[in-house]
C-alpha cells in the first residue's frame, strides 16, 4: 500500500531562515511525488512535482529514492510562504491518483 | 475563473437527506477525480473517471456514494442517507491526459458538507 508521512503538523520559522518540511513515503514501485500548496482562503494548487527538477518560489524538492524521502527546502523564507503544504505520491502509470500526507502549516515569524 | 468549479460551495443537511455535488472540471480535461477531506487530514482519493467510464473507485467510497460523468464533461457526487461521519470538505480535480503523459491535477475550491 502507498503511504506519505508528514511528520510535522506546523512549523514556524524566521523570516530569511532555511525552511525544509520533511516528507516521507512508502510506494512498492517507482513513484512520482508531488508538493501542493494551499494559501489561505485558495484552492489546492500545484508547487512542484519531482520530474520537472524544477525551482518555483524559490523551493527544490529531491527526490531520495534510498532514504523513500521528498523534502522541501527553501534556503531563505518569505512571509508569503506561510500557507498549508501537502507531499503527495501516484504511481507512474498514467493514473494520477493522488495520495496524500496529512499536512504541514507553515508560519514565517516576521 | 476558467479553473474548475464545484457547486455548492456549502451544504448543510440533516442527517437521512440526499445531497448532490457538481464539478465542472477545466474543458478540454478528460479526467476527472473527486476526493474527500476531513479536518486535519489531506485529501483522500474517492473515484475518477477517464472521460464518461468511472475507472476506479476507493474503499471509502460506500455503496451510499455514487458518482457520474454522464457525458464527459460535468459530474455529479451523490451521497444518500448522510451520516454525521460524511461531513467533511469534497474536492473535485481535473488532469489531462495525453499520449505522452499528463498535466498536473486542477483542483476546485470545494464543496463543504456538514450533516446536522
Amino acid at each position: 500500500a502507498q503511504r506519505v508521512t508528514q511528520p510535522e503538523k506546523l512549523l514556524s520559522v524566521f523570516k530569511g531562515a532555511p525552511v525544509e518540511l520533511k516528507c516521507n513515503y512508502s510506494y512498492s514501485g517507482s513513484p512520482e511525488l508531488f508538493w501542493y500548496v494551499q494559501y489561505s482562503r485558495q484552492r489546492l494548487q500545484l508547487l512542484l512535482r519531482h520530474i520537472s527538477r524544477e525551482s518555483i518560489k524559490g523551493f527544490t524538492a529531491d527526490l531520495n529514492k534510498g532514504e523513500t524521502s521528498f523534502h522541501l527546502k527553501k534556503p531563505f523564507a518569505q512571509e508569503e510562504d506561510s500557507a498549508m503544504y501537502y507531499c503527495a505520491l501516484s504511481s507512474n502509470f498514467g493514473n494520477e491518483k493522488l495520495t496524500f500526507g496529512t499536512g504541514t502549516r507553515l508560519t514565517i515569524i516576521p | 475563473d476558467t479553473g474548475v468549479s464545484q457547486d455548492p460551495r456549502h451544504k448543510i443537511t440533516k442527517r437521512g437527506q440526499n445531497v448532490t455535488f457538481r464539478c465542472d472540471p477545466i474543458s478540454e480535461h478528460n479526467r476527472l477525480y473527486w476526493y474527500r477531506q476531513t479536518l486535519g487530514q489531506g485529501p483522500e482519493f474517492l473515484t475518477y473517471f477517464q472521460n464518461e467510464a468511472q475507472l476506479e473507485k476507493s474503499r471509502l467510497l460506500s455503496d451510499r456514494f455514487s458518482a457520474e460523468r454522464p457525458k464527459g464533461s460535468f459530474s455529479t457526487l451523490e451521497i444518500q442517507r448522510t451520516e454525521q461521519g460524511d461531513s467533511a470538505m469534497y474536492l473535485c480535480a481535473s488532469s489531462l491526459l495525453t499520449g505522452v503523459g499528463y498535466t498536473e491535477a486542477f483542483f476546485g475550491q470545494g464543496t463543504r458538507l456538514t450533516v446536522v
